[in-house]
């Protein structure tokens, strides 16, 4: 059974440009979740995206957008790059029912805006 | 303005003793705790959690304790082994949100 998985491991952008980030939910997960990483911090939550709809989000600007499609996978969009953006994205997939505990993360995708 | 604190960077540990990793919060809203374990190049992983009506949960060798009066619990990890070595991540909630707030963590280092 694969876990959570995310595409691409690392990836490399210069400001001004615009990136997506994928993620495939743990299987009979439905909800994904994304948070960004930043060097030397705790992980800091975007959005929640379930039935397709994003269901809550974080202190986020709307260069942040999001995706989810009928499968339960999900994308993560952030447009015009800023340095600032750097960090480590991770994506956590949970069943609807919303048990805290079943919660998983994947391994996150390094991003370097130079 | 940082509501889920874990003051200790880093903390090194001898295999065999307890590990205690401490963790403070400032929103009196949060009703549930949890605990990550994170390895490099991995995503963090759920260790053990804590309902707001509990002072102490148990699983193994890991053991949360939860002060509502002083915000603060703390992680105990006993007898403390070399794989333990890693990231460790305090989280909080409230509502059955899950949206969690996590602190900056504490790198823990068990030594043979």
């Amino acid at each position: 059974d694969a876990g959570v998985t995310q595409s691409p491991t690392h990836l490399i952008k210069t400001r001004g440009q615009q990136v997506t980030l994928r993620c495939s939910p743990k299987s009979g997960h439905d909800t994904v979740s994304w948070y960004q990483q930043a060097l030397g911090q705790g992980p800091q939550f975007i959005f929640q995206y379930y039935e397709e709809e994003e269901r809550q989000r974080g202190n986020f600007p709307d260069r942040f957008s999001g995706h989810q499609f009928p499968n339960y996978s999900s994308e993560l969009n952030v447009n015009a790059l800023l340095l600032g953006d750097s960090a480590l994205y991770l994506c956590a997939s949970s069943w609807g029912t919303g048990d805290l505990n079943e919660q998983y993360f994947g391994p996150g995708t390094r991003l370097t805006v130079t | 303005d940082q509501q889920v604190k874990q003051n200790s960077p880093s903390l090194s540990v001898q295999e065999g003793r307890i590990s205690i990793l401490n963790c403070d919060y400032t929103n009196s809203m949060f009703d549930y705790f949890l605990w990550y374990k994170k390895y490099p190049a991995e995503g963090p992983t759920f260790l053990i959690s804590i309902s707001s009506i509990k002072d102490k949960n148990e699983d193994g060798r890991f053991t949360v304790f939860l002060n509502k009066s002083a915000k603060h619990l703390s992680l105990h990890i006993v007898p403390s082994q070399p794989g333990d070595s890693a990231v460790y991540f305090c989280a909080a909630t409230q509502g059955g949100s899950e949206k969690l707030v996590f602190g900056k963590g504490t790198k823990l280092t068990v030594n043979p």
